[in-house]
């Protein structure tokens, strides 16, 4: 098993949606999680860090985390075309592991006109 | 002002041989880290340096990889004996201080080998 989990999709959503990606993970040593979007050929470009339970609002993007069952989500409001990229989920362990992120699969989106 | 930047963007390279791929962090960050990205993956930890020191090699796959950073900036990842399951995308990311703070990537990498 994988420590973190995420489903690659593809998913395709019409302009104006709302879209909700997840991840799930099974250390429970983690302490820090974030989102990165990545768009093809660029590298991946940070969109969400929070380091405890509950929801975080950035715009269009909420980041939420439920440390009890080892979930964490990323909804976008309002989807745009622009939005169309890859969607990764990233957590550290903090401690000794502190430089170390673990990715995601990640989550392949199109939002279409 | 200037991001993290990687040379060569592209590599194409033959079985057996040895290459260099390069990093320039941003500059006054005192962390960085190597990934390597395969084809529909997520990027995957090969090491972190804190100034001119290794910090964590723990994803370096074997011994085949070796990474430097001499002067706390620059870093070099050295792959030699080159195979075809090597090729992916190298990513080079860096941070302020290390800790769990934002990682800011280049974009990359492309390493094929023939």
């Amino acid at each position: 098993q994988k420590e973190v989990e995420q489903d690659p999709g593809p998913l395709s959503v019409p302009e104006g949606a709302i879209v909700s990606l997840n991840c799930t993970y099974s250390n429970s040593a983690f302490q820090y999680f974030m989102w990165y979007r990545q768009y093809s050929r660029k590298g991946p470009e940070l969109l969400m860090y929070t380091y405890s339970s509950g929801n975080k609002e950035d715009g269009r993007f909420t980041a939420q985390v439920d440390k009890s069952s080892k979930y964490i989500s990323l909804f976008i409001r309002d989807s745009q075309p622009s939005d169309s990229a890859t969607y990764l989920c990233a957590i550290n362990a903090g401690g000794t592991s502190y430089g170390k992120l673990t990715f995601g699969q990640g989550t392949i989106l199109t939002v279409h006109p | 002002g200037a991001g993290v930047s990687q040379t060569p963007s592209n590599k194409v390279t033959e079985k057996g041989k040895y290459v260099e791929l390069r990093c320039d962090p941003i500059s006054g960050h005192t962390a960085l880290y190597w990934y390597r990205q395969s084809l529909g993956q997520g990027p995957e930890f090969l090491i972190y340096f804190q100034g001119t020191g290794a910090a964590d090699d723990s994803g370096l796959p074997n011994d085949r990889f070796f990474a430097v950073r001499p002067e706390g900036s620059v870093s070099t990842l050295k792959i030699q004996r080159t195979e075809r399951g090597d090729s992916a995308v190298y990513l080079c990311a860096s941070s302020q201080q290390g800790m769990a703070d934002t990682q800011y990537f280049g974009p990359g990498t492309r390493l094929t080998v023939l």
